[in-house]
């Protein structure tokens, strides 16, 4: 099954932009999907086809896909985006949905 | 304002059968768009997807539990459920119902606060 990969940690100062990185094989093909989850909370979708915002996500979120890496890049950061951050993305030829191991986000 | 809810027991014996429900409100199940899924999230690790149904029961399973999982809906009740059976305490976890929405690819667009489920005896 397909396999997407992301660092375990990243660390950013505040008011710095952070990258967070996924890894598939042609992920390029596939729409990316990022959520962010606070301890003890649901996943928050902030990020949705490659690029996209659903209402209410600021627009210090963004997102990129190229290649076999997708970004999500937050800008001018702040304490309170310190969360664990997912990728996701759906399997066209098995219908699957697959998320990456997560990426812990922390604010210095 | 689309809500998910999920309920179900909070400690499940090994070897027995998890049963989840997630009761969907502010809109139905019956949408053609969407399909509504489960995903859960052991202590301290990552998400991982269960399954997804549509309201038209066309369903979906992640190929590592498939043998053991039933996803099924409930138009009637706007309702969607999970069975999972021969628990292990490896199934311990938050489990979390969402709805599964085609973002130009399935993405799950709202979910449930989760519910905590122990495989204990």
């Amino acid at each position: 099954s397909y396999v997407l990969t992301q660092p375990p940690s990243v660390s950013v100062a505040p008011g710095q932009t952070a990258r967070i990185t996924c890894g598939g094989n042609n992920l390029e093909s596939k729409s990316v999907h990022w959520y962010h989850q606070k301890p003890g909370q649901a996943p928050v979708l902030v990020i949705y086809y490659d690029g996209d915002r659903p209402s209410g996500i600021p627009e210090r979120f963004s997102g990129s896909n190229s290649g076999n890496t997708a970004t999500l890049t937050i800008s001018r950061v702040e304490a309170g985006d310190e969360a664990d951050y997912y990728c996701q993305v759906w399997d066209r030829s098995s219908d699957h949905r697959v998320f990456g191991g997560g990426t812990k986000l922390t604010v210095l | 304002q689309l809500q998910l809810q999920e309920s179900g027991p909070g400690l499940v014996k090994p070897s027995e059968t998890l049963s989840l429900t997630c009761s969907v409100s502010g809109g139905p199940i019956t949408r053609t768009s969407y399909h509504w899924g489960w995903i859960r999230q052991p202590p301290g690790k990552r998400l991982e997807w269960i399954a997804s149904v549509s309201y038209s029961g066309s369903t979906y399973y992640n190929p590592s539990l498939m043998t053991r999982v039933t996803i099924s809906a409930d138009t009637s009740r706007n309702q969607f459920s999970l069975k999972l059976n021969s628990v292990t305490a490896a199934d311990t976890a938050a489990y979390f119902c969402a709805r599964d929405k085609y973002c130009g690819g399935d993405c799950f667009s709202d979910w449930g606060q989760g519910t905590l489920v122990i495989v204990s005896s």
